[in-house]
């Protein structure tokens, strides 16, 4: 596609149920990252898939929060048990390569969770 | 640990005048790049401006510049002659550079909030 595509835009869930996020990338885009970004707070990163690799979860903040990439294309953020903590703004982003040093993101425009 | 701060959590500037905004980061790498990130009300993240760590020449975009002071570990961001459309949220952002394929993931600062003002 022509961007990067967030589904859905907004979501509001009760407290710990489970919600799932997505993200469709650029076509050919090989890296794929996940975004949180709560309230006065900068982004936090929170997962990246390249290609075929073992993708990098170090920045998940709990075993709540898992994330899959379906054919090195559609993303989809899972958490689990939802808490009030989780309420954010969920961000997805892709690049053209591992080596995204020329700035060269797309961000989405995010989904915002909000767990009543 | 890479960090990012900004200073300034709101900033108003009158339509036509110049604007600096204050980033400061903490690394001990030698090799990185820097960014600034504008993200207005519809939340996507756009890039108005990059900076390798190795250039000691300052970017420019159009209107907008940085004044990146290695050694004092200093990148603001300066709007020029700033339209309403300017008003957003920015972002600093710093990316150290890695090889092997390893995650070049973005550390972000708390944000500035810019108004422009008519």
């Amino acid at each position: 596609g022509a961007g990067v595509s967030q589904s859905p835009s907004n979501k509001v869930t009760e407290k710990g149920k489970d919600v799932e996020l997505r993200c469709d990338p650029i076509s050919g885009h090989t890296a794929l990252y996940w975004y949180r970004q709560s309230l006065g707070q900068g982004l936090e990163f929170l997962i990246y898939f390249q290609g075929n690799s073992a993708p990098d979860k170090s920045g998940l903040p709990s075993d709540r929060f898992s994330a899959e990439r379906t054919g090195g294309s559609v993303s989809t953020l899972t958490i689990q048990r939802t808490q009030q903590e989780d309420s954010a703004v969920y961000l997805c982003a892709s690049s053209f390569s591992s080596y995204g040093f020329d700035g060269g993101y797309t961000f989405g425009s995010g989904t915002r969770l909000t767990v009543v | 640990a890479q960090t990012v701060t900004q200073s300034q959590p709101e900033m108003s500037v009158q339509e036509a005048e110049t604007v600096t905004l204050s980033c400061t980061y903490d690394t001990s790498e030698n090799n990185y790049y820097l960014f600034w990130y504008k993200q207005p009300p519809s939340r996507q993240m756009i890039l108005v401006i990059r900076q390798e760590a190795y250039k000691q020449q300052n970017a420019t975009e159009n209107r907008f510049s940085v004044n990146f002071q290695k050694a004092a570990k200093s990148f603001s961001l300066k709007i020029s002659d700033s339209q309403l459309g300017d008003t957003a949220m920015y972002f600093c952002a710093f990316m150290k550079h890695v090889g092997g394929g390893a995650t070049n993931k973005l550390i972000f600062g708390t944000g500035t909030l810019l108004a422009v003002q008519p």
